[in-house]
């Protein structure tokens, strides 16, 4: 079946630094939508990238889906201590089964 | 507008009990998506209802079971409990085919 590999596994990083975490399919990906976990929390939907070379921002984050729809990356640009958590990527495959990689968790240091 | 609710926030057990949990979708949403996330770890696909049916499965034993109510909430049973079946169990409802909005989840823990 489908599965996108996501790295790093973690990242610590003083506040004020980038951030960026990828995600890697083997197989070409329909979608590829972005999930942030705070510690303690639920996932929440941040953003859906469905066309080759899509690049799509929200304030200091940067979403990025590759040209041949195989890998997508999330780049978090001065980070700050709020954005904390796991970030996952996913894929909604055929059957509309969304497919999760195993997430980057991000520590910032104030 | 209200959104995916799950109960109980907690919920122990001990090995060979039955769990229920409940989950209740953002209105208008059709369909309803189970996961488990074990300490630590990702997210696992259970189960996918829409419309009343179940749609898909992941790859779990079928201990693991639920059903989608006519007013779109939906119930996950896990008979015969076993302690690495511990886990936060979420709930996410999503109009079909887009992006999931997730419940607070359901701590389960077996002893």
């Amino acid at each position: 079946g489908q599965q996108v590999m996501q790295i790093p596994q973690y990242q610590h990083v003083q506040e004020g630094e980038d951030f960026t975490t990828y995600c890697n399919s083997s197989t070409t990906l329909s979608n590829i939508q972005w999930y942030k976990q705070r510690p303690g929390g639920h996932p929440v939907f941040l953003i859906q990238l469905v066309k080759s070379g899509e690049v799509k921002k929200q304030k200091r984050l940067t979403f990025q889906f590759g040209e041949a729809k195989k890998n997508s990356s999330l780049h978090i640009t001065a980070t700050q201590t709020t954005d904390v958590g796991t970030y996952f990527c996913a894929t909604m495959d055929s059957s509309y089964k969304l497919i999760f990689g195993s997430g980057t968790r991000l520590l910032v240091r104030p | 507008e209200a959104g995916v609710t799950q109960s109980p926030t907690h919920l122990i057990k001990t090995r060979g009990q039955q769990a229920t949990l409940r989950c209740s979708p953002i209105s208008g949403h059709t369909s309803v998506y189970w996961y488990q996330q074990a300490l630590g770890l990702g997210l696992q696909f259970l189960l996918w209802y829409d419309e009343g049916e179940e749609r898909n499965r992941g790859n779990f034993p079928p201990r693991f079971s639920g059903r989608q109510f006519p007013n779109y909430s939906s119930e996950l049973n896990v008979n015969a409990l076993e302690l690495e079946d511990s886990a936060l169990y979420l709930c996410a409802s999503s109009p079909l085919g887009y992006e999931q909005y997730f419940g607070p989840g359901t701590r389960l823990t077996v002893t």
